[in-house]
């Protein structure tokens, strides 16, 4: 997990701004996801991408957007219509089952987001 | 979709005694049950897994345990240490094409008293 980095680790953001979590991967895994974290809870998938260019909702899609360009890269945005952002945010990869033979999630450091 | 319930949601033992949480998931496509361990503030780091063709599988003071037919997975720590201490997730994948896709407990706190 070591291969996976988030940026910036802490995060505020003002009500009604947009704000990106950086995502990068060196591991060269085909799968990525985004995970939500709130104190004393389980991780809620937000988004995930088994592949380049394409990408799938996951159970708290609503308020964020994500984009995957690029292999290593999956960018978190965290939009105004998010109602309440303040969370640990979680990025993961993992070998596509497709050519891999482990669903294993690696998790990143996590970025912990506060609205003022 | 999965639903994954895991219990308990606190544990507390004294250093040296078992400690035993318990899963159960809904989607009997699932074949893929990892277990993380998460500290304060920290990344979940993966302590073991196990795949539906094994009923057991051991990793020095950890093992876990999957029953297919009652759809329940259970994680067992022996011999506990004050540094087991942490916030300890289950986990199953879906079936079908998000076989990727992983469903979480909610967690179970375990202090170990030394």
């Amino acid at each position: 997990d070591g291969g996976i980095t988030q940026s910036p680790k802490y995060l505020f953001r003002k009500e009604g701004q947009n704000v990106t979590l950086s995502c990068e991967q060196n591991l060269n895994h085909d799968a990525m996801y985004w995970y939500r974290q709130d104190p004393g809870q389980g991780l809620r998938l937000i988004y995930y991408s088994q592949i380049v260019n394409d990408f799938q909702k996951g159970d708290i899609a609503e308020g964020y957007s994500v984009s995957r360009e690029k292999k290593e890269s999956f960018p978190l945005t965290v939009t105004s219509a998010q109602k309440n952002p303040t969370a640990f945010y979680l990025c993961a990869s993992s070998i596509d089952l497709l050519r891999g033979s482990t669903d294993t999630q690696y998790f990143g450091p996590g970025t912990r987001l506060t609205v003022l | 979709g999965e639903n994954v319930e895991q219990h308990p949601s606190t544990l507390s033992v004294q250093e040296g005694d078992s400690a035993v949480i318990k899963c159960t998931y809904s989607d009997s496509a699932s074949n893929y049950f990892p277990w993380y361990k998460q500290e304060l503030g920290k990344r979940p780091q993966l302590i073991i897994d196990i795949r539906s063709n094994v009923g057991e599988k051991k990793d020095q003071r950890i093992a876990v345990t999957l029953n297919k037919t009652a759809k329940h997975f259970s994680l067992h720590i022996t011999e506990t240490q004050p540094e087991d201490s942490a916030v300890y997730f289950c986990a199953a994948n879906a079936g079908g094409t998000s076989y990727g896709k992983l469903t979480f407990g909610q967690g179970t706190i375990l202090t170990v008293h030394p």
